[in-house]
């Protein structure tokens, strides 16, 4: 099983500011099949970043990620007041698994 | 426009087992892959499984095989997660969510239900 390591475990920052969020596993993700959700408290998950690298539906270019193999990225370009939530990244190479998520708050 | 439309709050006892539903709409119910994640209070998130809504194939994770099982009904569009022998660690938040990609086993998840808590409970 594929295990993903989520860091920071809370991050705490101001709105404008710039988010960087790391997701690293233990072996390599085929195809980079790598996805990232944002989850608000009471909500479901929804999807940003699947593939890696490519922004889902709807989800608004302040949102990118990077990455490849077994190291991957979500920034937030420029935090909105919206934006504070958890983070989960999600492989999908290799059956499913989640990392533990990423809060971001309010500085 | 796409919905997945999941079943009320459950009660159980240890023990007992719980049935959960999904109905989706809005697109073409054998296309695409359905999962089940689920969430214990404060806690992340927690594949449990994957049915193919065209063949019934089921995947699972190894964490629930022997309790977890997985069925859908092609004439309602509804997928449903049946996990038994149930104990308090099973108290959750249960979501049905669907692949992203027609035809392909293994995507990330575009659609959410709502979600359904089953709380378990002597």
């Amino acid at each position: 099983e594929i295990v993903l390591t989520q860091s920071p475990g809370t991050l705490s920052l101001s709105p404008g500011e710039r988010a960087t969020l790391s997701c690293r596993a233990s072996q390599s993700v085929s195809s980079n099949y790598l996805a990232w959700y944002q989850q608000k408290p009471g909500q479901a998950p929804r999807l940003l970043i699947y593939d890696a690298s490519n922004r889902a539906t709807g989800i608004p270019d302040r949102f990118s990620g990077s990455g490849s193999g077994t190291d991957f990225t979500l920034t937030i370009s420029r935090l909105e007041p919206e934006d504070f939530a958890v983070y989960y990244c999600q492989q999908y190479g290799s059956s499913v698994t989640f990392g533990p998520g990423t809060k971001v708050d309010i500085k | 426009q796409v919905q997945l439309v999941q079943s009320g709050a459950e009660v159980k006892k240890p023990g007992a087992s719980v049935k959960v539903s999904c109905k989706t709409s809005g697109y073409t119910f054998s296309n695409y892959q359905m999962y089940w994640v689920r969430q214990a209070p404060g806690q992340g998130l927690e594949w449990m499984g994957i049915i193919s809504p065209s063949s019934g194939t089921t995947n699972y994770a190894q964490k629930f095989q022997g309790r977890v099982t997985l069925t859908r009904d092609t004439s309602t569009s509804t997928v449903y997660m049946e996990l038994s022998s149930l104990k308090s660690e099973d108290t959750a938040v249960y979501y049905c969510a669907r692949g992203d990609r027609a035809s392909v086993w293994w995507g990330s998840s575009d659609y959410w239900g709502q979600g359904t808590l089953v709380t378990i409970s002597s």
